[in-house]
């Protein structure tokens, strides 16, 4: 167990929809990643918060959103939602805001659209 | 463009042999590499992480190598166990850029 929670755990909807998955870092991390995690694309890095602010964007879809919390918890939002959008969605944590540090995932919320 | 090449994409071998994965990227300008191992349905769990001034580290019995100058990164586990089957994936941070780009992973699998 990595500490990072994420719900929920399975999540079942339909193209055009709107949906907010959750994460709660490990205590006393202040970074938090999420990534994206598909069949034929593999893992792929989408945006990272630090205390708060935005810190690093990867291949994020302006259809989806993040926002990390004052109480270090964050969310992302995906909307107008696609059948491509059915995935493994993963959070990660970190004490600091480096490239080197460590990362703990989450056990990830599975993601289908019909 | 910022590329990580992960070979061979899936490897089955018995159990107590030691085996090899290889990584090679072309992630410029360079940061860090690191290779995680992620059980099926599973969070990544990260098991290495090397900066360009670094060419081993281990864990247990998990040692990885990094050649900056080839751009290219192995994994060697030893003495493998059932537990090791898993996919391992390959991971480079790019300086200034604050992305991290992964790699397909090779599927491992290990048989009694």
């Amino acid at each position: 167990d990595s500490g990072v929670t994420q719900t929920p755990k399975h999540l079942i909807t339909a193209t055009g929809q709107r949906v907010t998955l959750r994460c709660s870092p490990r205590s006393g991390d202040l970074s938090v990643y999420w990534y994206q995690q598909s069949l034929d694309q593999g893992l792929q890095f989408l945006i990272q918060y630090y205390n708060g602010e935005e810190r690093a964007k990867g291949n994020i879809l302006e259809r989806f959103s993040a926002q990390q919390f004052p109480d270090l918890h964050s969310e992302l939002n995906l909307s107008s939602l696609e059948l491509g959008d059915s995935a493994l969605y993963f959070c990660a944590s970190s004490v600091g805001g480096r490239l080197t540090d460590t990362q703990y995932f989450g056990p990830g919320t599975r993601l289908t659209v019909l | 463009k910022n590329q990580v090449e992960q070979s061979p994409q899936s490897l089955i071998i018995l159990e107590g042999k030691n085996c090899t994965l290889q990584c090679n990227y072309t992630v410029s300008p360079f940061s860090n590499l690191r290779w995680y191992k992620q059980d099926t349905g599973r969070g990544p769990v990260s098991l290495t992480i090397m900066t360009f001034s670094e060419n081993t580290k281990s864990n247990g019995r998990y040692t990885a190598t990094l050649d900056a100058d080839t751009k290219q990164s192995s994994l060697h586990i030893t003495a493998s166990q059932l537990s090791d089957s898993a996919s391992y994936i390959c991971v480079v941070s790019a300086r200034s850029q604050g992305n991290l780009i992964f790699g397909k992973g090779t599927k491992l699998s290990v048989k009694p």
